[in-house]
């Protein structure tokens, strides 16, 4: 089974900095999906980036992008220009390519971001 | 596009009620809904799948006869807590998807915070 780890529980950037959010996985597969998700305290799920396993370029949303090592299974989160509307809940996820028909997300545990002004 | 609407997004009620919570898809047709629940300061925890037309497919540790789900159309799917108590307390958040969808991410409802008294 798939699993997502976020070491770190929070985290905090002063506005207008940089941070960056880890996420690390484990699979034996070699074709898949990984997503972040922020969560503001509305509660509210809002897709903020995502990465195909089979493209080695690093995605790039505006502010946000990510560092894909495929062979590490690592896929961090690189928040430029920090606002303070960025301080959420951040969730890393893993999806399987094969699970067509489940399409079951696993999600890390999180890491709550502070922006401080 | 992709707009998942969950109703209601509070609910309080007292302890032995039964209470539905509906997720619909209001822009595509919805081959695969999720259902999950969310403990403060928590990760997003997967009960159960929910394929139209067929019987979910719950997680384990997860209550079948608990919570009651139903996928009748590909528009919407409902979670029934039955007979709730204190501990169901939680947030639940559905989200929906297509077979297809591939390298989609999941479309996420609002959530439902409920809360037993």
């Amino acid at each position: 089974a798939q699993t997502v780890t976020q070491s770190q529980p929070e985290m905090s950037v002063q506005e207008a900095e940089t941070v960056t959010l880890s996420c690390t996985y484990d699979t034996s597969e070699s074709d898949y999906y990984l997503f972040w998700y922020k969560q503001p305290p509305s509660r509210q799920m809002i897709l903020v980036i995502r990465q195909e396993a089979y493209k080695q370029q690093n995605a790039t949303e505006n502010r946000f992008s990510v560092n894909f090592q495929k062979a590490a299974k690592s896929f961090s989160l690189k928040i430029s220009d920090s606002q303070l509307g960025d301080a959420a809940m951040y969730f890393c996820a893993y999806r399987s390519s094969t699970d067509n028909y489940g399409q079951n997300f696993v999600f890390g545990p999180g890491t709550r971001l502070s922006v401080l002004p | 596009g992709a707009v998942v609407s969950q109703h209601p997004s509070r609910v309080i009620c007292k302890s032995g009620t039964s209470v539905k919570i509906e997720c619909r898809s209001l822009d595509f047709q919805a081959t695969t809904m999720f259902w999950y629940r969310q403990f403060p300061k928590q990760s997003l925890m997967l009960m159960a799948t929910s394929n139209e037309g067929s019987k979910a497919t719950y997680e384990q540790g997860v209550e079948k006869d608990k919570f009651l789900i139903n996928h009748a159309s590909l528009t919407l799917s409902t979670l029934t807590v039955t007979s709730a108590h204190p501990e169901d307390s939680s947030f639940y958040i559905c989200s929906a998807s297509r077979v297809e969808w591939s390298n989609q991410p999941q479309h996420f409802g609002d959530g439902t915070r409920l809360s037993i008294l």
